[in-house]
């Protein structure tokens, strides 16, 4: 059973143009973390949300976790080659440090 | 560059080879996990160390076989793979994985590609 649907899982995009990418699941989550993967290395950690409604930016890159703490969001504005990776979603529901992921938006901007 | 350090990077074995791969960290973390990536998949959860002590298995077969000398390393022992078990195998840390475990970022290594013949 996949608790956290995340979607797209493909996006290909022009070079300046926005896109959003979802993770929605029926479950609460105490906590919600998005990564970033690029080829031949691990996820790297973007950000982690744990206030439901809260909103946080890094650069270019805008998270949002749900009010109800059951979704999360991540808004790319003007997104460029560098950006081109596999996103992922991970929720925990304080469960040992067990992450549930969702199945990840393959990226691919070009110039 | 990454704290979390895996050897080796790429490892190619046969059926009835026993290997090991290892996982090194230095940020003082006392919970680390080993999972399983499939190419363009969301890694999938094997194994959970907490304070160099197994807290959680992933119902993953006997061929897989973790080891935590200390609260640095993190080993896992090879034996008799399938070709299935062809995937990236990632290790993490994070600073625990008690009740809040979950909220603290994990840091994962760039992960040992591993090849089965």
């Amino acid at each position: 059973t996949q608790l956290l649907e995340q979607s797209p899982q493909f996006l290909s995009i022009q070079e300046g143009e926005n896109l959003t990418v979802y993770c929605n699941s029926s479950s609460v989550f105490s906590s919600l973390q998005w990564y970033r993967q690029e080829p031949g290395e691990g996820p790297v950690l973007l950000v982690t949300v744990v206030t439901g409604g809260e909103v946080k930016k890094l650069k270019r890159l805008t998270f949002q976790f749900g009010d109800a703490r059951k979704d999360s969001s991540l808004h790319i504005t003007a997104a460029q080659p560098g950006d081109t990776g596999l996103y992922l979603c991970a929720g925990a529901r304080n469960q040992g440090g067990k992450l549930i992921f969702g199945q990840g938006t393959e990226l691919s901007v070009k110039p | 560059d990454t704290e979390v350090t895996q050897t080796p990077k790429h490892l190619v074995m046969g059926m009835t080879n026993k290997k090991s791969l290892k996982c090194e960290q230095h940020m003082g973390h006392r919970a680390m996990y080993w999972y399983k990536q499939k190419a363009k998949k969301p890694p999938e959860l094997m194994f959970v160390y907490s304070y160099e002590k197994l807290s959680i298995n992933e119902s993953v077969p006997s061929r897989f076989s973790p080891e935590c000398p200390n609260s640095s390393l993190l080993n896992l022992h090879l034996h008799a793979l399938q070709p299935e078990d062809s995937a990236l195998y990632l290790c993490a840390s994070s600073r625990s994985s008690g009740l809040l475990g979950g909220n603290q970022p994990q840091h994962f290594g760039d992960g040992t590609r591993l090849s089965i013949l």
